[in-house]
């Protein structure tokens, strides 16, 4: 199985960029990068993913390094409401080519004012 | 909201009692997953259904745990003589086929006395 690593937590001021890394060292090729984040008490939020190329949206960037082998996560203007736990996952396959995420702890994400 | 809905949100009951939850996916969602989550953890696999064929169950999914999925539409997962250490989150995901994307409910927690 595919696994990622994120620091426990992470600190950000209010207005300021939050980059949040994440690796994933042991990647397949057809296995894709997928953040969520989840703010207390609430369901998971999808917010972005990728394969090999950088993707950005209206929430979030993705950076992806050319060896696959880890992401960052980028909020390029962090507000309060960004306070959450964010999941770096990798998409898994199994033998019978279901598909599931495997989910870590996380990186529980403080923005202050 | 076109979103996944969970009925209850919260449930509290006896140790030794059944419950059952319902999720409602995305419509025309044809992919339907279950999640488990306690506190300070990410989200723990439980099952997956494409269309009304369950196609995976995870070694959490105890026998006293089962779900059911009959028209391809709504699911429901059950518990039976329920413990205290099934006090939880349960997490209701769907995804359409073409991708692996899943959008999550807000979960029904769970607690036994």
């Amino acid at each position: 199985d595919a696994k990622t690593t994120q620091p426990p937590s992470m600190d950000c001021a209010e207005g300021r960029a939050a980059n949040l890394p994440c690796n994933h060292s042991t990647i397949s090729g057809n296995e894709y990068v997928y953040w969520y984040r989840q703010i207390h008490s609430q369901g998971p939020q999808y917010i972005i993913h990728g394969l090999k190329n950088n993707e950005t949206n209206e929430m979030a960037s993705l950076i992806i390094t050319e060896d696959r082998k880890s992401s960052t996560l980028i909020l390029p203007h962090a507000t309060l409401r960004d306070t959450a736990v964010y999941y770096c996952i990798v998409s898994h396959y199994n033998a019978g080519n279901n598909r599931k995420l495997i989910w870590g702890l996380g990186t529980s994400l403080a923005v202050n004012p | 909201d076109t979103g996944v809905s969970q009925d209850p949100r919260h449930k509290i009951t006896k140790r030794g009692q059944n419950v059952t939850f319902r999720c409602d996916p995305i419509s025309e969602h044809n992919r339907l997953y279950w999640y488990r989550q306690t506190l300070g953890q990410g989200p723990e696999f439980l099952t997956y259904f494409q269309n009304e064929a369950q196609l995976e169950k995870s070694r959490l999914l105890s026998d006293r745990f089962s779900a059911e999925r009959p028209k391809g539409s709504f699911s429901t997962l059950e518990i039976q003589r329920t413990e205290q250490g099934d006090s939880a989150m349960y997490l209701c995901a769907s995804s359409p086929d073409n991708t692996d994307t899943q959008y999550f409910g807000p979960g029904t927690r769970l607690t036994v006395l």
